[in-house]
């Protein structure tokens, strides 16, 4: 079974500045995929980045990037001149096979809650 | 862009009552999924399917049922509502094939309030 550890429940940053949100994972995989979701007080899950367990370099998507250490298991997302937008819930997600039938799911952390202040 | 929509935003209903929350996506994936989110909580598994005339249970134990007669249409049905139910429901779909970038593409999800 897999595992994702967000160890910060909430953190503040404040506007303009970067901020990095920490995840960590477990896995005995060999090939895996980690993502990084964005969820608004809306409610609704918006897609950020993805990062592949053989990409060789840290995958980068305009204002965010993913600092990959794979020796270390970590994939902590860094979100570069923090807006007031950016104040959401964020998770940190791992692919996970579910079963013979080539369906799989997306383990979810517990989420860090970010606040830019002005 | 992704095209998944799920209805209603926002439903408050009495105890026992039957209810059915919707969701439909435009891109015809066959990995259709339900997750159960409880306010500030992380996303666990409820329901997946895929393809059509296939579900399965996910992680976490679920009074809830689920069908996919269509490709598009994933839709989740409690029997008998219950205060425990109350949580927000995020549908969500994916490709097929075994591409590991593939993301999770997720509906605005639907918030149950049952009293």
């Amino acid at each position: 079974a897999q595992k994702i550890t967000q160890t910060q429940p909430g953190m503040f940053v404040q506007e303009k500045e970067a901020v990095t949100l920490d995840c960590t994972y477990d896995t005995s995989d060999q090939s895996y995929g980690l993502f990084w979701y964005k969820q608004p007080s809306s409610g609704e899950m918006i897609f950020l980045i993805y990062q592949g367990s053989y990409d060789e370099q840290n995958a980068t998507e305009g204002r965010y990037s993913l600092n990959f250490q794979k020796a270390r298991k970590s994939a902590n997302l860094v979100i570069s001149a923090s807006q007031l937008g950016d104040s959401a819930m964020y998770f940190c997600a791992m692919r996970e096979d579910l079963d013979q039938g080539g369906s799989e799911k997306l383990v979810f952390g517990k989420g860090t809650k970010l606040t830019v202040n002005p | 862009e992704a095209d998944i929509y799920q209805t209603p935003r926002y439903l408050v209903i009495g105890t026992g009552k039957k209810i059915t929350l919707e969701c439909s996506q435009t891109m015809g994936h066959d990995k259709m999924y339900w997750y159960q989110q409880d306010p500030g909580m992380e996303l666990h598994l409820i329901h997946y399917s895929y393809g059509v005339n296939s579900t399965e249970k996910g992680d976490l134990s679920s009074e809830s049922t689920v069908s996919r007669i269509r490709t598009e249409h994933f839709p989740l049905t409690l029997e008998s509502a219950r205060p425990s139910h109350t949580s927000q429901y995020l549908c969500a779909s994916s490709e097929s094939g075994t591409d590991y970038n593939s993301p999770l593409h997720f509906g605005n999800g639907t918030r149950l309030t049952v009293t």
